[in-house]
Parts: structure tokens; sequence; C-alpha cells
């Protein structure tokens, strides 16, 4: 059984550009998260695909968007990328709606100058 | 609006000396109580869930407890390889189909030899 995958590891980009992150859920997973992981805080939730429909969203502007492909995966764009952009992004995939756990993969590290 | 406290923020022990871990919560309804760890760097890896008040899981040197306003993990004779962040997440009724987890900032484990 194959982990939640993510690419890359680690990105660099300049205010203002714009960014794609990519997650592969867990062999059998049709339901893709995401959380944006400032340095010393918890995850937070930036929203989630359930069968390639948008889900639920947390307290992030339209400029965090994302998709999810009929193999379940997953990416997330952000455009006019700030410098609070700067974070550890984070893809879990579960198991159908409801109380699921969720697996995460090892995170896409950004950081922006 | 959901709040979940972890204390205390870091904790240092000895190798062998046991202690707990709280998490206090408020949310309107609970679907579920979820404990993860993570190492630096790396994604939160699954550890519990807990459903409901009186609830407890074990694994290993690991046992987590819920109560109707808080949650316990108990780390009994740590060893080392336990160091990590420990994570304490819910997940809330109202939050509809979307299984969103609102998360604490973490209690930093050392365990040293």
């Amino acid at each position: 059984e194959t982990g939640v995958t993510q690419s890359p590891t680690h990105l660099i980009k300049t205010r203002g550009q714009q960014v794609t992150l990519r997650c592969s859920s867990q062999s059998g997973h049709n339901t893709v998260s995401w959380y944006q992981q400032a340095l010393g805080q918890g995850p937070q939730f930036i929203f989630q695909y359930y069968r390639e429909e948008e889900n639920g969203r947390g307290n992030f502007p339209p400029r965090f968007s994302g998709l999810q492909f009929p193999n379940y995966s997953s990416e997330l764009n952000v455009n006019a990328l700030e410098l609070d952009d700067s974070a550890l992004y984070l893809c879990a995939s579960s198991l159908g709606q409801g109380v699921r756990e969720q697996y995460f993969g090892p995170g896409t590290r950004l950081t922006v100058t | 609006e959901d709040q979940v406290t972890q204390s205390p923020e870091a904790l240092r022990l000895q190798e062998g000396e046991s202690s707990s871990l709280n998490c206090s919560y408020t949310v309107s309804g609970l679907r579920g109580l979820f404990w993860y760890r993570q190492d630096p760097g790396k994604g939160p890896e699954f550890l519990f869930t807990l459903y409901s008040a009186g609830e407890e899981k074990e694994k290993e040197r690991l046992k987590a407890t819920l109560t109707k306003k808080e949650s316990f993990l108990h780390i009994t004779a740590p060893k080392p390889e336990d160091s990590a962040t420990y994570l304490c997440a819910v997940q809330e009724k109202s939050a509809g189909t979307a299984s969103k987890l609102t998360f604490g900032t973490g209690t930093r484990l050392q365990v040293t030899l």
C-alpha cells in the first residue's frame, strides 16, 4: 500500500509569483485535504476535495485554489504569493466523508522571498 | 469558533519518567478527536481517534483518553525515540460533510537518557 506522496519537497518562490503543489493520495482514498502549517503552529485547514468537488474551505483567500483529478490526486495552486505564504503545505487523504482518519504526506516546504 | 488548546507547550522528560499531555477543546458538537505525532520537517503521523467521553485507546507506551472537555495523552516509561511534537485535532459536527480538522499548536516532547 502506497502512502501519501507530495511534490516538490522544497520550493523557493518570489513574492507575486504563482506556485502549484501536487499530492497523490493513499491507495483507495477518495478525499484529499490541504493544510498550511506555519513554523511552531498546528496545521490550518485550507480546503478539502471529495470525488473531484471542493467539499469545504477554511479561512483562506480565493488566490488559494485546488483541483482533484479522477485518480484522486490533487493540486494546490497559490497565486500572487505573499511573504506570509511561507510554510509547510500538507496534503492528507482519507476514505469517504464523516469522521475518518486523515493520513498526511511529508509536506512541501514553500519559501517566499 | 472551534478552539483547541494544548499544554504544556514543551515538556522535557528523562527516559522512564511517565507524564501526560493535555488537549482541551471547545466545539459545539464533537465528531471525533485525533492525536498525531509529528517529527521535525515531516507530516503528522496518525496515532488515535476518540469519539465519545470515557473512551480510551492504547498503542505501545501511549494511551489516549477523552472527557467532555479535554483529552489526555499518557506516556508511560518514555524512550528517546518518543521525542516529537504531539498534535491534537478535533472534528466538529457543524462542519457538515467536510471532515475538517482543527489543530492545537502541539506539545514538543523531548525524552533524554
